[in-house]
Parts: C-alpha cells; structure tokens; sequence
C-alpha cells in the first residue's frame, strides 16, 4: 500500500531563513509520482511541483528547490530566503502507475509560519 | 477558465439530514476525485471516477455516494449525515492517469449538528 509520511506537523521560521519540509514516501511500484501542493490560509489547493521516479535530478525555481532521492524514499522541499506570504500548509501527494486513476495519496501536511 | 467549481461553499445541515455537494469542472478531464480534509489528518480519498458511468470506493466511503453521469460533473451525496462527517471537502480533477495534478476546486464546508 502507498503511504507518505510529513513528520513535522508546524514549522515556524523568521522571515528570510531557509527552510526544508520533508517528505518520505512508500510505495510497491517501480513507477509513481510525486507532488507538492500548497494550501495558503485562503484554503485552495495549488499544485507546486511533480517529479517522476525514473527522474532524480533536482530541481531549483527560483526560492524553492526540491532534493528527491530514490534510496531514502524522500522528496524534500527547501525554501530560500522565506517570506511571509510562504505561510501555508504545504502537503506532499503519491500517485502510482499501476493505478491510473488519477488519485493520490497525500501526507498531513506540514504547517509552515514565516514570521516578519 | 472556471476549473472546478464546487458549490456551495459553506453549508449546515442537522444529523440524518441528506444533501448533495455538486462539482462541475470544464477542463474536459477524465479523472474526477472527491476528498475530505479534517485538522491535521490531510486529505483522505472518498470516491474517485476515472470516466463517465465508473466510480470507484476511496479511503473512507462509508456515508457517501457519487455517480458520474457526464464527464463534467461528479456530486457527492451525504445519504444520513452525521457529526463525523463535519469537514472540509474538495473535489478535483486530473487530464489523467497517476502523472497528472490534480486541480482542486475551492472546497466545502459542511458543519453537521
């Protein structure tokens, strides 16, 4: 069965430190996906980002990057220089080959709060 | 472009009560989900359709029905509501297959007393 697992329930953080939400993941297929979705306190969910599993290379746009690494189950998010509108909930999702159902599996979130 | 859209957007009913939560999308997208957010729990999968007339059973099903009768709209039933099913809810939909994201529509907020 697939899993993914947010340890850290709330992050607080100062304006512009760097922050890493983590993720790992659990999963019998040897195809899946990953996402990051953002939920800002207005409460709509918006899709950051999707790496495949046959795709490591990391990724960097400009304040967030994303370090996924096969050998540890993990797909880790980093925020450069945070601000204030990064305060949201951010929710790491799985979704595999095998089912093609176009549904995921999402951890429970981690609640990040950049003060000023 | 509407994306989904879910309707309504804040709702109260009392226990036993039936209701249909109505989500509509206009991307043309074959997978269609409904989910329940609680604190600090996610969001948890209740039915999902990957086409018009097939649904299939989530993570928490029990209370709930759907059907899919047009590629554009997916309801959610509340057959008997009850205080455990006082959440927020979220439709979304996916162009398809597992490598897509999911587009979420604003949500529900069902209160049952």
């Amino acid at each position: 069965a697939q899993k993914v697992t947010q340890a850290q329930t709330e992050i607080s953080v100062v304006e512009k430190e760097d922050v890493t939400l983590d993720c790992v993941y659990e999963t019998r297929d040897t195809t899946y996906y990953l996402f990051w979705y953002k939920q800002p306190p207005s409460g709509e969910l918006v899709f950051l980002i999707r790496r495949n599993s046959f795709d490591e290379q990391n990724e960097i746009s400009g304040r967030y990057s994303w370090n996924f690494q096969k050998s540890t189950s993990s797909f880790n998010f980093t925020i450069t220089a945070s601000q204030v509108v990064d305060s949201a909930v951010y929710f790491c999702a799985l979704s595999e080959k095998s089912t093609n159902a176009g549904k995921s599996t999402f951890g429970d979130g981690t609640t990040l709060t950049v003060k000023p | 472009n509407a994306g989904v859209t879910q309707t309504p957007k804040f709702q109260v009913l009392k226990t036993g009560q039936s209701m249909t939560l109505q989500c509509a999308q206009d991307m043309n997208h074959e997978y269609m989900s409904w989910y329940r957010q609680d604190p600090g729990m996610g969001l948890r999968l209740i039915h999902y359709s990957v086409g018009a007339g097939i649904t299939d059973q989530g993570e928490v099903p029990n209370g709930y029905n759907v059907s899919r009768s047009t590629t554009e709209d997916f309801p959610l039933r509340l057959l008997s509501a009850a205080p455990s099913q006082t959440s927020v809810y979220f439709c979304a939909s996916s162009a398809g297959q597992s490598n897509q994201p999911q587009h979420f529509g604003d949500g529900t907020r069902l209160s049952i007393l």
